[in-house]
């Protein structure tokens, strides 16, 4: 099993949709997460850290469910500027600042 | 600009030659990481540094691969023997203790080996 995976995507969407990514994650004894976004050919950014009690910033909203080791990023009203890769990230554990990513899912909002 | 640097951003090389890169960090971060990228995936994580010390090195991070920081500031990465397969974006990252992991990244030096 890959230590994350992500939808395989990608993900074409029309302007104003409501649009979900979801992720798994096989380490339990990660502790850290976080939702980054990388436009073509630049670097990745972060987009959120995700916290158990969910969180939300704007039109994005992401949660976690350590039980099943999932997390999900939901973004409402979609804009053509959100058109991106979207990666989700865990760390190694407690003690380690290694970041392990997903693949990424593409998203392309569509006017 | 106060965010991660790298240099330098493009590198055609030739099978077999040596390469090295350098990442200066945003100023006062000091952790700094080194990923490698290619195309369809996402980072994969090479080595950390705490100042001068690195601190944790993957396996990916064969012996042809070797990272410095000697004075806990700007670091290197040097490939020696370069492969194909050593084709990649090589990412640098940053940050301080305390901020919740969140790594700040460079724009990546791209390497192509002929």
């Amino acid at each position: 099993r890959k230590e994350v995976e992500q939808d395989p995507g990608p993900f074409n969407v029309p302007e104003g949709a409501t649009v979900a990514f979801n992720c798994t994650y096989s380490n339990s004894a990660s502790q850290s997460f976080f939702w980054y976004r990388q436009d073509c050919r630049k670097e990745p950014k972060l987009l959120m850290s995700v916290y158990s009690s969910g969180n939300e910033d704007g039109r994005f909203t992401a949660q976690l469910n350590r039980a099943s080791q999932y997390i999900s990023l939901l973004i409402r009203d979609s804009k053509l500027s959100d058109s991106a890769t979207y990666l989700c990230v865990v760390n190694k554990g407690a003690g380690s600042y290694q970041l392990t990513f997903g693949k990424g899912t593409k998203l392309s909002v569509i006017p | 600009d106060t965010g991660v640097s790298q240099d330098p951003r493009h590198k055609i090389t030739k099978r077999g030659q040596n390469v090295t890169f350098r990442c200066d960090p945003i100023s006062e971060h000091n952790r700094l990481y080194w990923y490698r990228q290619t195309l369809g995936q996402g980072p994969e994580f090479l080595t950390y540094f705490q100042n001068e010390a690195q601190l944790e090195k993957s396996r990916l991070l064969s012996d042809r691969f070797s990272a410095e920081r000697p004075k806990g500031s700007f670091s290197t990465l040097e490939i020696q023997r370069t492969e194909q397969g050593d084709s990649a974006m090589y990412l640098c990252a940053s940050n301080l203790p305390g901020n919740t992991d969140t790594q700040y990244f460079g724009p990546g030096t791209r390497l192509t080996v002929l």
